[in-house]
């Protein structure tokens, strides 16, 4: 089975700045799929990126980039000239080839003017 | 196309009653999930249909069946609702050539 560790629970960032949010997974699978979704205070849930076990390079998406270490288990999500709509909760999330996603337990990003 | 629509949107039930949370997809996927999400926490996963006519566990399924009834529908059911059940529901679908799961907005249901 597979776990997801978000070890920061809040962080502020400056607008106009870089951030970068933490996410460590654990599985025993080959063939696995990291995601980050954004859940702004509405509530409904955003995919962001999405990076494959077996991509080799690291995704981006606009100013989101994923920083993909399969060595350290870690999928990191960088936001790059933060913006004041970007302050969520931001969750990691993996999946294995049933489409089942698990997620961690979230980190909250507020951005400051 | 709506996407992925849910409803109701909020519901509130005492202890012991049952309800139905209704979840419909028009985007033509072959897979459906339902996630609870408490407050502070990530989504866990309730059941999945991986394909019409299939249904899966999935973490905490207990309390809570499913139904799929077609390609477009996935529906959950509280048979007797604890207050240890009251979360944000979200259903998503997912169809097999794409990564992405797509969300519906939600229900919020509290159970008294």
């Amino acid at each position: 089975a597979q776990k997801i560790t978000q070890t920061q629970p809040g962080m502020f960032v400056q607008e106009k700045e870089a951030v970068t949010l933490d996410c460590t997974y654990d599985t025993s699978d080959q063939s696995y799929g990291l995601f980050w979704y954004k859940q702004p205070s509405s509530g409904e849930m955003i995919f962001l990126i999405y990076q494959g076990s077996y991509d080799e390079q690291n995704a981006t998406e606009g100013r989101y980039s994923l920083n993909f270490q399969k060595a350290r288990k870690s999928a990191n999500l960088v936001i790059s000239a933060s913006q004041l709509g970007d302050s969520a909760m931001y969750f990691c999330a993996g999946s294995s080839n049933t489409g089942k996603l698990i997620f961690g337990q979230g980190t909250t990003l507020q951005v400051k003017p | 196309n709506a996407g992925v629509t849910q409803t109701p949107k909020f519901q509130v039930l005492k202890t012991g009653q049952s309800m139905t949370l209704q979840c419909a997809q028009d985007m033509n996927h072959n897979s459906m999930y339902w996630y609870r999400q408490d407050p502070g926490m990530g989504l866990r996963l309730i059941y999945y249909s991986a394909s019409e006519g299939t249904t899966d566990k999935g973490e905490v399924p207990n309390g809570y069946n499913v139904s799929r009834l077609n390609k477009r529908e996935f529906s959950l059911r509280l048979e007797s609702a604890a207050p240890s059940q009251t979360s944000v529901y979200f259903c998503a679908s997912r169809d097999y050539s794409l990564v992405e799961q797509f969300f519906g907005p939600g229900t919020r249901l509290t159970v008294l």
